[in-house]
């Protein structure tokens, strides 16, 4: 059974770009989380989905950020428009229920450099 | 906000020596996990532990919790160079179901 999968490991984007961030949950597990983190500090919490459906948005920005976890494939998080200030890490979790009852298991992230 | 303030913010011991780390936090929880960061990697489960649990163990690591103090302890026994990471406590508090992570707190251990 493979961990939570996250591709690219890094990616680098022009100003004004999109960047596309895949999350490909441990086998069995419907409940995925995304989080970022900037160097030194702790893990941000951005948006909680299960399939299909938003469950939790509150910590993403209004703007540019959007997230999904379509029925078949893997959770996508998107952000157009890219600004300097987007670069850092973003972790995605997967659990097989609720964070109330379960641990999270996190991929190895994705570096996201805006130049 | 929820979020938990760890104590101390950095930690530097010597190998064999025992290293504790303090969780603060502001809400009524569900449970409070434990969490390790090596230097640029992923987060690796730890320990998790439930609002009616007062204390956890495993292999080296022991969890305390003190729900009317609002407060967690991790305690890694004879510690060792490969313990040298960052580890973050997590909550979940009551009525939602996103962990909420503290600030972490950077161990480094000498040989």
């Amino acid at each position: 059974n493979a961990g939570v999968m996250q591709n690219p490991r890094h990616l680098v984007r022009r100003r004004g770009q999109e960047a596309r961030l895949r999350c490909s949950p441990m086998k069995g597990h419907s409940h995925v989380y995304w989080y970022r983190q900037l160097p030194e500090e702790g893990l941000k919490f951005m948006v909680y989905l299960q399939k299909e459906n938003i469950i939790d948005e509150s910590g993403m920005p209004k703007e540019r950020f959007s997230a999904e976890f379509p029925k078949e494939g893997p959770s996508i998080l998107r952000i157009q428009q890219v600004v300097r200030g987007d670069s850092a890490a973003y972790f995605c979790a997967s659990s097989p229920s609720t964070s109330g009852q379960s641990e999270a298991f996190f991929g190895q992230g994705t570096r996201l450099t805006v130049v | 906000s929820q979020q938990g303030e760890e104590d101390p913010q950095a930690l530097s011991i010597q190998e064999g020596e025992n290293a504790t780390m303090n969780c603060s936090y502001k809400t009524s929880i569900n449970n409070l996990q434990w969490y390790r960061q090596n230097s640029g990697r992923g987060l690796v489960h730890l320990i998790l532990i439930r609002s009616n649990e007062r204390e956890k163990h495993s292999g080296r690591l022991r969890v305390t919790l003190d729900t009317s103090k609002k407060s967690s302890s991790l305690l890694i026994t004879a510690s060792r160079a490969a313990d040298t990471a960052s580890y973050f406590c997590a909550t979940v508090a009551y009525n939602t179901d996103k962990l909420i992570f503290g600030t972490g707190t950077r161990l480094q251990v000498f040989p």
